[in-house]
């Protein structure tokens, strides 16, 4: 059974860069076709993607985090990373880390997210 | 704002049949791309309800349907019951190679 866990810093201050690790268990993210994605989702607020990797690499990211955003593999300890510069109150969120099969094809696998909250 | 529209809340009794409706446009789901709906309960990550429109995936209740016309979809549940009661997102893609999630609808079931 697939797995994926969070895990960083529950609180960054504001202009730092938030920066968080999700760890693959239970199958190899370097498997092809598989698409790896954060999501985020600010205190009684609704989802909002903010980026994916395709296993050879290739990001998508949301167009209005673009600027802020990286998102990297690690395939050697299986596992992928998302940044995000510059942060400020509006980036307090749980974050998701997440798998897609292929590109349109649904989430099917969610970490159980993280919550991070931007203050000083 | 989200691209996919969704309203904020629906209602129904024990029992009853309730829908939700998903609306984007002309550059996701309007352009053919396929429709999933997530219900996340409370404190929890969503969990897959319906994929490529209308399709459940297996430990899924069959009172839980989904169907896609033109730039819409909607979520059916029939034969509410109280653990129904939780937030549903719709979820699509854009031809801009972005996911889009719709905003939200929380269910209350009376």
């Amino acid at each position: 059974q697939l797995q994926l866990q969070e895990s960083g810093p529950g609180l960054v201050k504001p202009s730092e860069t938030l920066s968080l690790t999700c760890t693959v268990s239970g199958g190899s993210i370097s498997s092809s076709s598989y698409y790896w994605g954060w999501i985020r989702q600010p205190p009684g607020k609704g989802l909002e993607w903010i980026g994916s990797i395709y296993y050879s690499g290739s990001t998508y990211y949301n167009p209005s985090l673009k600027s802020r955003v990286t998102i990297s593999v690690d395939t050697s300890k299986n596992q992928f990373s998302l940044k995000l510069s510059s942060v400020t109150a509006a980036d307090t969120a749980v974050y998701y880390c997440a798998r897609q099969e292929k590109w349109e094809l649904p989430i099917d696998y969610w970490g159980q997210g993280t919550l991070v909250t931007v203050s000083s | 704002q989200s691209v996919l529209t969704q309203p904020p809340s629906v209602s129904g009794a024990p029992g009853q049949r309730v829908t939700i409706s998903c609306t984007g446009s002309s550059s996701n789901i309007g352009a053919g791309y396929d429709v999933h709906w997530y219900q996340q309960l409370p404190g929890t990550a969503p969990k897959l309800l319906i994929y490529g429109n209308s399709n459940r995936p297996s430990g899924v209740p069959d009172r839980f349907s989904g169907s896609k016309s033109g730039t819409s979809a909607s979520l059916a549940i029939t034969g509410l019951q109280a653990e129904d009661e939780a937030d549903y997102y719709c979820q699509s893609y854009d031809s801009s190679l972005s996911v889009q999630f719709g905003g939200g609808t929380k269910l209350t079931v009376l």
